[in-house]
């Protein structure tokens, strides 16, 4: 069974640029998170979908982060204008539903500079 | 709201050396209880977890035990080896969200041979 994908696996921008990460959760998971973990801490929760619509999304910088899950399938995360506190891997998860275990992809390391 | 606290590393050991990864959580009613452990370049891979107090969670000689009355749930294993080398994340869930996950800040284990 292939796993959660994720790319690029590697990003390095400048402040105020915009960067956009891409994820392919296993196949049939209709629940989708997205988390920040910034170096020397465990990850954060960003937003949480179920299939198209979104469940929690109470930490999520809206004022320069989003996420969309148009077809319920792949996911886009975008942050636009980054700030050097930005810099972070960002991880991707799914699961089959709310109550089922989520599996994680190797996740994007984002570089601000 | 929920939180997970985990002795902070590195911690460094001998090969068959026994280890012991401290972790605490705060939280109302019963949350459910994870350990993850992530590899060097590898994504989050959930290792054990328990549900209900008293439950006790194992897998690859790692084991933690559901302690309701100390809000404990300590990683062991009794003989690490250098393929044991990782960071350790000690995470729960709770709520009508389902499995949305709190991580602790991570423990980074360094097995020497």
């Amino acid at each position: 069974e292939a796993g959660v994908a994720q790319s690029p696996r590697y990003k390095i921008i400048e402040k105020r640029q915009s960067v956009a990460f891409w994820c392919n959760p296993i196949s049939g998971h209709a629940t989708l998170y997205w988390y920040q973990q910034i170096l020397g801490q465990g990850p954060k929760l960003l937003i949480q979908f179920q299939n198209n619509g979104v469940v929690d999304d109470s930490q999520l910088p809206k004022d320069r982060f989003s996420a969309e899950r148009l077809k319920g399938v792949d996911s886009t995360l975008k942050i636009q204008p980054a700030k050097l506190e930005d810099s972070a891997v960002y991880l991707c998860a799914s699961s089959l539903d709310l109550a089922t275990e989520a599996f994680f992809g190797q996740g994007t390391r984002l570089t601000v500079v | 709201g929920n939180s997970v606290t985990q002795m902070e590393g590195p911690v460094t050991l001998s090969e068959e050396a026994f280890l012991t990864i401290n972790c605490t959580y705060t939280a109302t009613g019963y949350p459910s209880l994870f350990w993850y452990v992530q590899y060097p370049g590898e994504g989050l891979q959930l290792l054990l977890k328990a549900t209900k107090a008293d439950d006790k969670g194992s897998n690859k000689g790692f084991e933690a035990t559901y302690r309701k009355e100390t809000t404990s749930f300590h990683l062991e294993k009794g003989s690490v080896q250098v393929s044991d080398s990782a960071v350790y994340f000690c995470a729960l869930t709770k709520g009508a969200a389902g499995n949305k996950l709190t991580f602790g800040g991570g423990t980074r284990v360094l097995v020497k041979p």
